[in-house]
């Protein structure tokens, strides 16, 4: 398994704006799956894009992958003070559901 | 959606003694169990990954010996810190896949430890 690195380390935004955050990963994937984590809490999964999706997206949330520059994007439109939690990307290689984190991104909404 | 739970969430003992943390699966049967544990603005670290029915296999770095699993059943997985120091104070958390090698993990709670 590998850690994905997320950017920034920190994001603070104003509600109703959008929030982009950045992963990237060293070596081939099967999929990219980002998590969030309210303080306190486990994690959550959002959303996962597979190797050979360029982009998906589920509800506020809008993801992208490039497997050519090994990176992917979370981007959250209209941001909510609810959305202020910690996110991790954990890009997937298939070997027994391992799943490593990185370090994460903390995003703080202000209302 | 599946639900992990873990118990206790919150715990404090002393120095010297042992801690066992306990990891449901609440409706669905988990073969597989991963254990982490995260310290302040932290990344989450994988400490070992914990099969139903046969040992547990433990990241490197990780003591066996320090951090026992068990996965005695299809839906409960226990870690136990044994002889707690301060610096195993942190907060610890399991996921599990709700089938056998899927993708996405469901993650408890967490449990506060802090050892004094």
């Amino acid at each position: 398994s590998q850690q994905g690195e997320e950017d920034p380390q920190a994001l603070s935004i104003q509600e109703g704006e959008n929030a982009t955050m950045n992963c990237s990963y060293k070596t081939s994937i099967n999929n990219l799956q980002w998590y969030r984590q309210n303080s306190g809490r486990g994690l959550v999964h959002l959303i996962l894009i597979r190797s050979n999706e360029r982009e998906k997206h589920s509800g506020r949330l809008r993801v992208t992958l490039d497997t050519s520059k090994k990176s992917s994007s979370l981007l959250i439109t209209a941001s909510r003070a609810a959305d202020t939690a910690s996110y991790f990307c954990a890009p997937y290689t298939g070997a027994n559901s391992k799943l490593t984190f990185g370090k994460g991104i903390t995003l703080s909404v202000r209302p | 959606g599946a639900v992990v739970s873990q118990h206790p969430s919150r715990v404090i003992c002393k120095s010297g003694t042992s801690v066992k943390i306990e990891c449901r699966s609440l409706d669905f049967q988990a073969t597989t169990m991963f254990w982490y544990r995260q310290f302040p603005k932290q990344s989450l670290m994988l400490m070992a990954t914990s099969n139903e029915g046969s040992k547990a296999t433990y990241e490197q770095g990780v003591e066996k010996d320090k951090f026992l699993i068990n996965h005695a059943s299809l839906t409960l997985s226990t870690l136990t810190v044994t002889s707690a120091h301060p610096e195993d104070s942190s907060f610890y958390i399991c996921s599990a896949p709700r089938q056998a090698y899927q993708e996405t993990q469901y993650f408890g709670p967490g449990t506060r430890l802090l050892v004094l």
